[in-house]
């Protein structure tokens, strides 16, 4: 692995379903990001962890859960899909939580549909 | 409120310079970010300020102007592979970024 994984690259998905978006970083960095982008719309953070063990909201949490258990792995899951969650979904990382610098690296993306 | 406000097309030539805008309104300003976006790729970092003036970097530049609220990434010797999508984001008093929707910039021979 180098640097940040994503799995599905792509799936589809009928609503109300469960999914489970995986992301993976061989970086050691403490602080990981879930955002999703839409067409026109700026990337929107949903969730965020800090450092292994604890998470935060973002800008869209609704409709979505998170957990960090360990440093490299950060699954984003969609309890019942809905087809407002259609979307491209992106993990990141980076290797501090804010102080002066904070470059984020960016996984490939997950493109969801919910039909 | 906080807001990131840049144009959301640009058009220019190659081998010309192109400077691409971006406004910003954050709860709490702790510095500004530059991402490049190649369609159906991930973003990937440029540059950043959190000092007022000019940062440079081989073609590529970028200006903050902290009483302002505004920032601009400036392109020198455009090439075709410059044609992507430029992210402006600011960081709030939580040190989260807030992402403006980009500017699609489109190269011509």
């Amino acid at each position: 692995i180098a640097g940040i994984t994503q799995a599905p690259t792509s799936q589809i998905l009928a609503a109300g379903r469960r999914m489970t978006l995986r992301c993976t970083q061989d970086m050691r960095h403490n602080a990981m990001y879930w955002y999703r982008q839409d067409l026109g719309l700026g990337l929107r953070l949903i969730h965020y962890s800090n450092t292994a063990g604890t998470t935060g909201k973002g800008e869209v949490p609704d409709g979505y859960s998170v957990s960090r258990a360990n440093t490299d792995d950060f699954p984003l899951t969609l309890a019942s899909a809905v087809p407002s969650q259609t979307s491209v979904y992106f993990c990141a990382s980076s290797d501090s939580p804010g102080g002066p610098f904070d470059e984020q690296f960016f996984g490939p993306g997950t493109r969801l549909t919910v039909l | 409120g906080q807001n990131i406000d840049q144009p959301t097309e640009m058009t220019a030539t190659e081998g010309a310079i192109v400077q691409i805008n971006c406004t910003y309104q954050t709860s709490g300003f702790n510095g500004l970010f530059w991402y490049q976006q190649h369609a159906g790729e991930a973003p990937t970092f440029l540059s950043y300020n959190v000092l007022d003036g000019l940062e440079e970097k081989g073609r590529f530049s970028s200006f903050l102007s902290r009483s302002k609220g505004y920032s601009y990434l400036l392109l020198k010797e455009l090439q075709m592979k410059d044609s992507a999508s430029y992210l402006c984001a600011g960081t709030d008093s939580n040190y989260q970024l807030i992402w403006g929707a980009g500017t699609k910039l489109i190269i011509k021979p």
